[in-house]
């Protein structure tokens, strides 16, 4: 079974805080996909990444191939962006991800 | 279409009773997998179809449950004699080809309790 390990579980940041969520695996993968789902609401992709460094908007995602490890960093944190963030991995010759069980994050006004 | 949708949106449904779930996935989209979401849980697999190949069913809980693909396109979750532990968000996501390269899209997911 693969292992995706989410950290931290749950998280409060006050609106402006810097926020990183961490992810760490026990496999080699092909890919790493950070995704985002609101209360109610559907999955959303965030970033797909197997090397270095991506950055949409406020958010950047990093990932240690070496390490088995990514990081989601939030910079300038807004209550909108108060959702589970979830980490995802595709071993390598594998044909689907594999999920962590997400970071709950809430940010305060 | 734009976006993979799922129907019904939500469904309630008496014990014992039969239920069908809907996925219509991005055009052009050979793979198409099937998750379920607990209450406070993460992704759990069900199945997954690939174009033509035969579906990797691995992840169904019981014999209850099933799916199809028609035409390569629609799929079609059943849950047979449905029980209360049956009561999630069921997801369906596509992709391009292999979910590695492409990684996912995920549908707006049924919500289904079982009364």
């Amino acid at each position: 079974k693969n292992e995706v390990e989410q950290s931290p579980q749950n998280l409060t940041a006050q609106e402006g805080e810097f926020i990183t969520i961490n992810c760490s695996y026990s496999v080699g993968i092909s890919a790493l996909h950070w995704l985002q789902q609101h209360p109610g609401g559907g999955i959303v992709s965030l970033f797909m990444l197997s090397s270095g460094k991506k950055k949409h908007g406020r958010l950047i995602a990093t990932i240690n191939i070496q390490e088995k490890h990514s990081s989601l960093h939030i910079t300038a944190s807004h209550p909108r962006d108060s959702a589970v963030y979830i980490c995802a991995v595709c071993p390598l010759g594998g044909n689907q991800f594999y999920f962590g069980t997400g970071t709950s994050l809430t940010v305060i006004p | 279409g734009a976006g993979v949708s799922q129907s019904p949106s939500n469904k309630v449904t008496e014990k014992g009773k039969d239920v069908e779930l809907r996925c219509d996935p991005i055009s052009g989209h050979t793979a198409l997998y099937w998750y379920r979401q607990s209450l406070g849980q993460g992704l759990e697999f069900l199945i997954y179809f690939q174009g033509n190949s035969a579906p990797d069913k691995s992840g169904l809980p019981s014999d209850r449950f099933s799916a199809e693909r028609t035409g390569g396109s629609v799929s079609t979750l059943t849950i047979q004699r449905t029980q209360q532990e049956d009561s999630a968000v069921y997801l369906c996501a596509s992709s391009l080809m292999a979910a590695g390269n492409y990684g996912y899209t995920f549908g707006s997911g049924t919500r289904l309790t079982v009364v």
